[in-house]
Formats: C-alpha cells, sequence, structure tokens
C-alpha cells in the first residue's frame, strides 16, 4: 500500500529565506507526482508535476524534484514571501490508477 | 483561464437527508476525479470519470453514486446522509487523452450533516 509522508509537519521561517519541502513515498512505481498549496479551508491549487521519467520541473520561484529510485521530491521555495503562507501537500499517483494519493502536508508560515 | 466549478460551495443537511454535489470540468477537459477531505485530514480519492465511463474507484460508501454526464459535468449523490459524511468535497478534472494528466481541484463543496 502506497504511503506518503512530508517532513516537516510545520515550518516558521523569517521573509527571504530558502526552504527545502520533502516528500517521501513507499511505492517506487508512480506514474506522476504533484505539488499542491492549500490555504485554509480553501482549495488545492497545483503547483507543479512531475511525470515519473522526469526529474525535475520548475515554475517562477519554485522547483520540484524527483528521485523515484528512492522515494523521495523534494519542494524548493526561492526567496520565500509571507503570501506563501499555506499547507504545501505532495501527492502520487500510481500506475494504471486515476487517484493521487496525498502526504500529511507541511504547514508553512512566513513572517515578514 | 477557465477553472473547475463546483456548486454548491456550502450545504447543510439533517441526517438521512440526500444531497447532490456538481462538477463542471475545465473546457476540453475529459476526466473528472471526486475527492473527500475531513476536518484535519488529507483528501481521499472516491471516484473518477474518463469519457463518461466510471474509470477508478476507490473508498467510495455504497450510499455514494456518481456519474458523468454528455457534457462532461458530473454529479456526486450522496444518500442517508451521516455525521461523518460532513467534509469538503473536491472534484478535480484532467486531460487525460494527451498525456496531460495534472489533476486541477475545484473549490470544493463544503457538506454538513447536522
Amino acid at each position: 500500500k502506497q504511503e506518503v509522508t512530508q517532513i516537516p509537519a510545520a515550518l516558521s521561517v523569517p521573509e527571504g529565506e530558502n526552504l527545502v519541502l520533502n516528500c517521501s513515498f513507499t511505492d517506487s512505481a508512480i506514474y506522476n507526482l504533484q505539488w499542491f498549496r492549500q490555504d485554509p479551508g480553501k482549495g488545492l491549487t497545483s503547483l507543479l508535476l512531475i511525470q515519473s521519467s522526469q526529474r525535475e520541473q520548475t515554475s517562477g520561484r519554485l522547483n520540484a524534484s524527483l528521485d523515484k529510485s528512492s522515494g523521495r521530491s523534494t519542494l524548493y521555495i526561492a526567496a520565500s514571501q509571507p503570501g506563501d503562507s499555506a499547507t504545501y501537500l505532495c501527492a502520487v499517483r500510481l500506475a494504471n490508477t486515476d487517484k493521487l494519493i496525498f502526504g500529511t502536508g507541511t504547514r508553512l508560515q512566513v513572517f515578514p | 483561464a477557465a477553472g473547475v466549478i463546483q456548486s454548491p460551495r456550502h450545504l447543510i443537511k439533517e441526517k438521512r437527508e440526500t444531497a447532490t454535489l456538481k462538477c463542471y470540468p475545465i473546457p476540453r477537459h475529459d476526466t473528472v476525479y471526486w475527492y473527500q477531505q475531513g476536518p484535519g485530514q488529507d483528501p481521499q480519492f472516491l471516484i473518477s470519470f474518463y469519457e463518461k465511463m466510471q474509470s477508478d474507484k476507490g473508498s467510495i460508501p455504497d450510499r455514494f453514486s456518481a456519474q458523468q454526464f454528455s457534457d462532461y459535468h458530473s454529479e456526486l449523490n450522496m444518500s442517508s446522509l451521516e455525521l461523518g459524511d460532513s467534509a469538503l468535497y473536491f472534484c478535480a478534472s484532467s486531460l487525460e487523452d494527451r498525456g496531460y494528466n495534472e489533476q486541477f481541484f475545484g473549490p470544493g463543496t463544503r457538506l454538513t450533516v447536522l
């Protein structure tokens, strides 16, 4: 059974810091991996999608890497801003399924 | 850019009542997914449809049913509601046909069962 874990569970940093959020998964037979952000009580905003054949994806200040063999993905946030404060979720999709299996999330707070 | 639309945004029901949630995918998307997120929990996959046919099924209770219509919108029907059904229900859509399988989520429907 695929399990997805995120470390740390919570993170509080001053504005301007570069951050690394970690995601690990137990079954390496994934189809793709997505990173989302969720504001309290709100929907999920897709940040980046990495296909199983890819090593990394970049979007603005965000960079996500994938090491399928070791079951790990990292989300790098450069020059963090207070507006980045949210919960960040990684989700994996196994081959031959539609469902995303979500991690436990990292709650990020960036203070001015 | 157009996003996934869900209605209603909030719904309050009594136990044993029935609820219907609607989802309108991003135009030209061919696949719809339903997820349930309980308080303080991560989203759990319920069911998905590709080209109006059920594609995959997760932990969806037998009291729930769903379908995708000819215009690609989808409805989640929930009967004999229980207190534990109170949650945020998300619909997502993607374009699977071309391999663009990124799932885009709607704002969710918050269901409260009293």
